[in-house]
């Protein structure tokens, strides 16, 4: 049971570019999510985060849009930069019930910056 | 600030032996996980602990994997015997969470990646 998934397994962009990584979730518990980075041999690394009492985040080049009644959010990188090549994870949870404080993740989509 | 430690970085072993590995999370964080990463996968949780409580192991395979968190700081995750299909890599996180309050984001360690021959 896939309860965060990302459908893209990889995106290929333009240095300077827009970077659009999208997510699904299917448990309507949810109400935290995340987008972590990771970069080969590394841990992933979080890069920025939406509560669902909000639809926008932004931290400088990255913002996250949240559309709870699609049940999907996605992550936009203005302008990429071939530094931001890299796995790119989503991953929600929950302040109540079985997935509380527990991240659960999607599969990844791998972005390519090319320069 | 020292984030997550993990060791080792790297592990090669032979099925049907054991294996062991180490986590010390961030100073304060009360939260530990491990996860587990498959190839081409995201992380998968094996189990939370709040303090020294594990308060989530419901995906740990308990026949063959362990884990204790010996003074609610750091942790080790055991595996005896190991088995071709547990090669993976093996993340430890941690986090401060207040109970009832908002979630926070987890910080991850390197991760020990662990082959099965």
């Amino acid at each position: 049971d896939q309860q965060v998934k990302q459908n893209s397994p990889s995106l290929s962009v333009q240095e300077g570019r827009i970077s659009i990584l999208n997510c699904d979730y299917t448990n309507s518990m949810f109400d935290y999510f995340l987008w972590y980075k990771k970069y080969p041999a590394e841990g992933p690394t979080f890069l920025i985060s939406i509560s669902s009492i909000k639809d926008k985040n932004e931290d400088g080049r990255f913002t996250v849009f949240l559309n709870k009644s699609a049940k999907h959010l996605s992550l936009h990188i203005v302008p990429s930069q071939p530094g931001d090549s890299a796995v790119y994870f989503c991953a929600a949870s929950a302040a109540g019930g079985t997935s509380y404080g527990k991240l659960t993740f999607g599969q990844g989509t791998i972005l390519t910056v090319h320069p | 600030e020292a984030g997550v430690v993990q060791s080792p970085r790297y592990k090669i072993i032979e099925k049907k032996q054991p294996v062991a590995f180490w986590c010390n999370p961030i100073s304060g964080h009360n939260t530990l996980y491990w996860y587990r990463q498959n190839l081409g996968q995201g992380p998968e949780l094996l189990i939370r602990y709040e303090n020294e409580e594990a308060v989530d192991d419901s995906q740990l395979p308990k026949d063959r994997f362990s884990a204790e968190r010996l003074k609610g700081v750091d942790s080790t995750l055991k595996i005896q015997p190991a088995e071709l299909g547990d090669s993976a890599v093996y993340l430890c996180a941690s986090s401060f969470l207040r109970t009832g309050g908002m979630n926070t984001e987890a910080f991850f360690g390197q991760g020990t990646r662990l082959t099965v021959v």
